[in-house]
């Protein structure tokens, strides 16, 4: 069955540091990925979006992989700030159907002063 | 609005009886979705709805959940004689290509 992983512990950095968050996943072959953050209590909120197609993504502070071979997103947060601290969801997709969305459980991240 | 409202924010029921959690997603969004989250579980897909199209009702764990959406926009999920598995955070979210959620209704079944 399709399975997604995301770091299943808790990460914690220095402020400045670069947060590294894991997403694998196994027999899926999607058509993008989605990285989301969410915040207690709160709905998660979108991110970013890579497409099969393509090796990487940034936006400001934020950089995300996608290697469909090693089937493996990273999501990276350069110089973390703790406002960064929160859960961060990474989320497959096929061709045009969000209602297949795969969700990981995600990783919460805790970034100190 | 600016935003996917949804309302209660906070519901607590004992086991029995009926909810109807409200969904007011963003104006223009034409699909809408209907998602449970539960600790330690990953976001499950309920329903989801698509301008005039039918409904994909494939995620509705069972006969006692259902889900309107009138008039292409606001939505209400209903559960009827609510469980204490039932107990969950429920999202709902818009598209515009990426997914827009609203901040939930926790639903606390005693």
């Amino acid at each position: 069955s399709q399975k997604i992983e995301q770091n299943s512990e808790a990460l914690n950095i220095q402020e400045g540091k670069t947060a590294t968050l894991t997403c694998n996943y196994t027999n899926y072959s999607p058509a993008y990925l989605q990285w989301y953050r969410q915040d207690p209590g709160r709905g998660p909120v979108f991110l970013l979006l890579i497409r099969e197609n393509e090796k990487e993504k940034r936006k400001e502070r934020l950089k995300v992989t996608f290697d469909t071979t090693l089937k493996q997103s990273l999501f990276h947060i350069t110089a973390s700030q703790p406002a960064d601290s929160a859960t961060y969801l990474c989320a497959l997709g096929g061709a045009g159907n969000n209602r297949k969305l795969i969700w990981g459980l995600g990783t919460s991240l805790a970034v100190n002063p | 609005g600016a935003g996917v409202s949804q309302s209660p924010s906070n519901k607590v029921t004992e086991k029995g009886k009926d909810v109807e959690l409200r969904c007011d997603p963003i104006s223009g969004h034409t699909a809408l979705y209907w998602y449970r989250q539960s600790l330690g579980q990953g976001l499950e897909f309920l329903i989801y709805f698509q301008g005039n199209s039918a409904p994909d009702k494939s995620g509705l764990p069972s006969d006692r959940f259902s889900a309107e959406r009138t008039g292409g926009s606001v939505s209400t999920l209903t559960i009827q004689r609510t469980q204490q598995e039932d107990s969950a955070v429920y999202l709902c979210a818009c598209a515009g290509g990426e997914l827009f959620f609203g901040e939930g209704s926790r639903l606390t079944v005693l």
